[in-house]
């Protein structure tokens, strides 16, 4: 079955700069890859997609990019907010058709954004 | 906004009771799974079910069943809770109109002593 790995674990900026996430995942079929923000209390909320006939995707501050070749993809988010503080999980899966809707996680980053 | 809405929101249950988590969407959705998430472990995939009247087990299904009677409850039952059963439990649904994406309920706490 696919594995998906996370890194960081935490991640802790400086409001304003940049933060990146790295995601690998091993299953070469799988071409869905989206990016949840959970905050506390609260049940994961999807906040960027990219599949794989592309390889970037940008909204607003948020980006993702996916190399299939290698098997990894990223999330970056830009000029960072107080608010963007959040537990971040990417997911990989087949994306299509019978049993293969199924999103495997990664275990999560934490990030926290300092004022 | 994800129309999934899950109850209890938290509960406390004793060892060795029986105990079926509510799941319920009101969009319509073919695909519903149900996840658990554990400090350090992620999400994690219990079961899953593709239509109304099928189900399929996920990566962590022992100690767990679900039912599809019909497309809009997802019910997840825990025949006989133990304490590794402690989780945040987690409904979501597929969004057209491929079903892939997930949109996730606000979960329910559940701690069993």
């Amino acid at each position: 079955g696919e594995n998906v790995e996370q890194h960081p674990s935490t991640l802790s900026v400086q409001e304003g700069d940049s933060a990146v996430i790295k995601c690998t995942y091993s299953d070469s079929a799988s071409n869905y890859f989206p990016w949840y923000k959970q905050e506390l209390g609260k049940g994961p909320q999807l906040i960027i997609d990219i599949r794989s006939n592309v390889g970037e995707k940008k909204d607003q501050r948020i980006a993702v990019t996916l190399n299939k070749t290698a098997k990894h993809f990223s999330l970056h988010i830009t000029e960072t907010q107080p608010e963007d503080s959040a537990v971040y999980f990417c997911a990989a899966s087949r994306g299509s058709g019978g049993s293969n809707y199924k999103l495997t996680f990664g275990k999560g980053t934490l990030l926290t954004v300092n004022p | 906004i994800a129309g999934i809405t899950q109850a209890p929101t938290s509960q406390i249950l004793a060892a060795g009771r029986r105990m079926t988590l509510r799941c319920t969407q009101d969009m319509r959705h073919n695909a519903m799974y149900w996840y658990r998430q554990d400090l350090g472990l992620g999400l994690r995939l219990i079961h899953y079910s593709n239509t109304a009247g099928t189900t399929g087990k996920g990566e962590v299904p022992d100690g767990y069943s679900v039912s599809r009677a019909n497309t809009d409850d997802f019910p997840l039952t825990l025949a006989s809770a133990v304490p590794s059963q402690t989780s945040v439990y987690f409904c979501a649904r597929g969004h057209s109109p491929v079903e892939t994406e997930a949109f996730f309920g606000q979960g329910t706490r559940l701690t069993v002593v």
